[in-house]
């Protein structure tokens, strides 16, 4: 089966604080995973995908095969990091390439 | 560019009823995947097309359908309107089939009484 599971709904914490989202997955294939970010009043958007090893806004994840996960990390928060935030997986489910599973989301709020 | 965009923006519809959501992608986008997220949930796929054809279809009734235009726009139609249905339903596109990124509307929220 494929599934993406992000265990915590919300995360709280201060600004200055680390950050780490948790993502797990599951999927048979070489994955490609995603980590898609929701602003308030805003349209979803990608932040940053594993093959590219881009650090987006300060965020990075590191892809383990080995235990299934695909962490969001930050070193130091910001108020302005506060925003929904989903773990996406690009698999072939419905016979399509391509089309992403997501989890169901992690709120982040950072607090002043 | 505008990015993709999405009508209506809203919509209310009653039990039964028919409803016809449109998405036009970005210009020279050839693919458009279809999503619908519940409250409280994360998207889930519905349909995706890619050269007017469908190529993928996710798990739901077939009161759901979907078509592509020779321009690449697209309308997902749902029939006999469940209270279940509502959702804010996404529309997503990308340069062409495959591991392409995806860039999504703003969506239309569907609301059945």
């Amino acid at each position: 089966a494929q599934r993406v599971t992000q265990p915590e709904k919300l995360l709280s914490v201060f600004k200055g604080a680390p950050v780490e989202l948790k993502c797990n997955y599951s999927y048979s294939g070489s994955p490609e995973l995603f980590w898609y970010v929701q602003y308030s009043r805003q349209r979803l958007q990608l932040l940053l995908r594993h093959i590219s090893r881009e650090s987006i806004k300060g965020f990075t994840a590191d892809l383990n095969k080995g235990e299934t996960s695909f962490h969001l990390k930050k070193p130091f928060a910001q108020e302005e990091d506060s925003a929904m935030y989903y773990c996406a997986l690009s698999g072939d489910y419905g016979g399509s390439q391509g089309n992403l599973i997501f989890g169901k989301g992690t709120k982040l709020s950072v607090k002043p | 560019d505008a990015g993709v965009t999405q009508s209506p923006t809203h919509l209310i519809k009653t039990r039964g009823q028919h409803v016809t959501l449109r998405c036009s992608p970005i210009s020279g986008h050839k693919s458009v995947s279809w999503y619908q997220q519940v409250l409280g949930q994360g998207p889930q796929f519905i349909f995706q097309y890619y050269e007017k054809e469908e190529r993928g279809r996710g798990n739901f009734p077939d009161r759901f359908s979907a078509r592509q235009f020779p321009n690449y726009s697209s309308e997902l139609n749902v029939n006999a309107l469940l209270l279940g249905d509502s959702a804010l339903y996404l529309c997503a596109s990308s340069l062409g089939y495959g591991r392409y990124e995806q860039y999504f509307g703003p969506g239309t929220r569907l609301t059945v009484t």
